[in-house]
């Protein structure tokens, strides 16, 4: 079970948009519409963005969107904040049942 | 609204186990769901563990499964970890989420376990 591969830095200005990537493979990203989102502050637990590829739980922002092709699913913010710089991992469902995250994203807003 | 708390000791000796539970509060662990728990090495990132049903069906990273037991006591609402003959490489913060399908929806603050002697 390798880990899903990620940008490990991205960045962008206030009011702009990024995207961040998340490749996997046919057996999990590209296999199941199961990829997710988390976004994670400095010292705190982790937190659900995105679900089931492109869904947003009860709260969070409609500045954030999720897409998928193929085996590389995306993570989308516009409008950028100072309040989203954070880590941002990804995540899928696997062939085995079981669950593997991406090595993670450091976001900076410049 | 879901709640969960990590519990366990903070400090673990090499060659021993590390034994961690997790407590739900406002939802019925019977009712449904996988329970899974998640490490994170100090500076670096997530690493699922392994998750439970409340039936007790379980399901193990590959890379840990020799190690790892994860069990389920549904009339505490709680569900445990163990994980076997440490070393200073497990050290981590744990975290306990509720889990489907590869979505964990509710964690917990999470505990930072050091192995050293």
């Amino acid at each position: 079970q390798s880990a899903l591969t990620q940008p490990a830095s991205v960045s962008g200005s206030p009011g702009q948009s990024i995207t961040i990537s998340c490749t996997g493979t046919s057996s999990d990203v590209g296999g199941y519409n199961y990829v997710s989102w988390y976004q994670q502050h400095p010292g705190k637990a982790p937190k659900l963005m995105i679900y089931d590829v492109s869904n947003r739980p009860s709260g969070v922002s409609n500045r954030f969107s999720g897409s998928k092709s193929g085996n590389t699913a995306s993570l989308t913010i516009s409008g950028l904040q100072a309040e989203d710089e954070a880590d941002y991992y990804c995540s899928s469902y696997t062939s085995s049942s079981l669950w593997v995250f991406g090595g993670g994203t450091k976001l900076t807003v410049l | 609204q879901v709640q969960l708390q990590e519990s366990g000791p903070g400090l673990v000796k090499p060659s021993e186990t590390l034994s961690l539970t997790c407590t739900v509060s406002g939802y019925s662990i019977s009712s449904g769901y996988y329970w899974g728990w998640v490490r994170q090495p100090p500076g670096k990132g997530l690493e699922w563990i392994g998750s439970i049903y409340h039936t007790g069906s379980t399901y193990y990273n590959p890379s840990l499964k020799s190690r790892v037991t994860i069990s389920v006591d549904t009339s505490k609402n709680q569900f445990s970890l163990k994980l076997s003959s440490v070393t200073a490489a497990d050290t981590a913060v744990f975290y306990c989420a509720r889990v489907r399908t590869g979505v964990g929806d509710y964690w917990g603050q999470g505990t930072l376990v050091t192995v050293s002697s």
